[in-house]
């Protein structure tokens, strides 16, 4: 079956562009969540999903970075006003269950570079 | 805190060698789960395991083993008789209870280097 996608690949705007992120779950997962990974880091959590209720953003640096699944399913991330020290790769993972506990499947991610 | 320690940050190795790759961890919950991730050159995150807090039996899967010990908060993961398609990036990661939501932190990362 398919994994979890995420579109663009890669990404590369002007500092104080706004760019979305899109994520494509797994058919039927109930969990996604976004992180952030710089280079040479692990992955960074950003924020969480059930079905279509925002769990957690704890993990976004600021108000700049937002992000929705309005039907349980696909999700975006926004960032607003781009900045040079938003250049990362954005991860999206799904899980079958509503817990972190369970097995993460990660998509390739969105490498988003900020000029 | 919670938070996964990954003190190697690079090993190189010849074919056919055994490697251990460390994790040390840090969390203040009672119930948690581990896990190791590979990272190969093509960039995506692959599962390779899940432990609970629970379950301290080592676990081997072919040519990977894992070992758990409570006692020292370390989950190890050894590759026996390592191929140049284990070069990858590891991560260990550790969920953590924060603000009634579970969440998982991974360590920085060991690349794992596999030459002919």
């Amino acid at each position: 079956g398919a994994g979890v996608s995420q579109s663009p690949r890669y990404k590369v705007t002007k500092r104080g562009q706004d760019v979305a992120l899109r994520c494509d779950p797994i058919s039927g997962h109930v969990s996604l969540y976004w992180y952030r990974q710089a280079l040479g880091q692990g992955p960074e959590f950003l924020t969480y999903f059930n079905y279509e209720a925002q769990q957690d953003k704890s993990g976004l640096p600021n108000d700049r970075f937002s992000a929705e699944r309005p039907e349980g399913s696909i999700s975006t991330l926004t960032i607003q006003r781009t900045e040079q020290r938003d250049s990362a790769m954005y991860r999206c993972a799904s899980s079958l269950e509503a817990k972190s506990s369970y097995e993460q499947y990660f998509g390739p991610g969105t490498r988003l570079t900020v000029t | 805190a919670q938070k996964v320690t990954q003190a190697q940050t690079e090993i190189s190795v010849v074919e056919k060698e055994d490697v251990t790759l460390d994790c040390v961890y840090e969390t203040r919950d009672t119930t948690y789960y581990l896990f190791w991730y590979k990272q190969p050159p093509s960039g995506e995150l692959v599962f390779l395991i899940r432990r609970n807090s629970f379950d301290e039996q080592n676990e081997i899967s072919g040519r990977y083993s894992w070992n758990f010990q409570k006692s020292t908060s370390s989950f190890n993961f050894t590759i026996t008789a390592s191929q140049v398609v284990d070069s990858a990036v590891y991560f260990c990661a550790l969920t953590f209870t924060q603000g009634g939501s579970e969440k998982l932190v991974f360590g920085k990362g060991m690349k794992l280097t596999v030459n002919p």
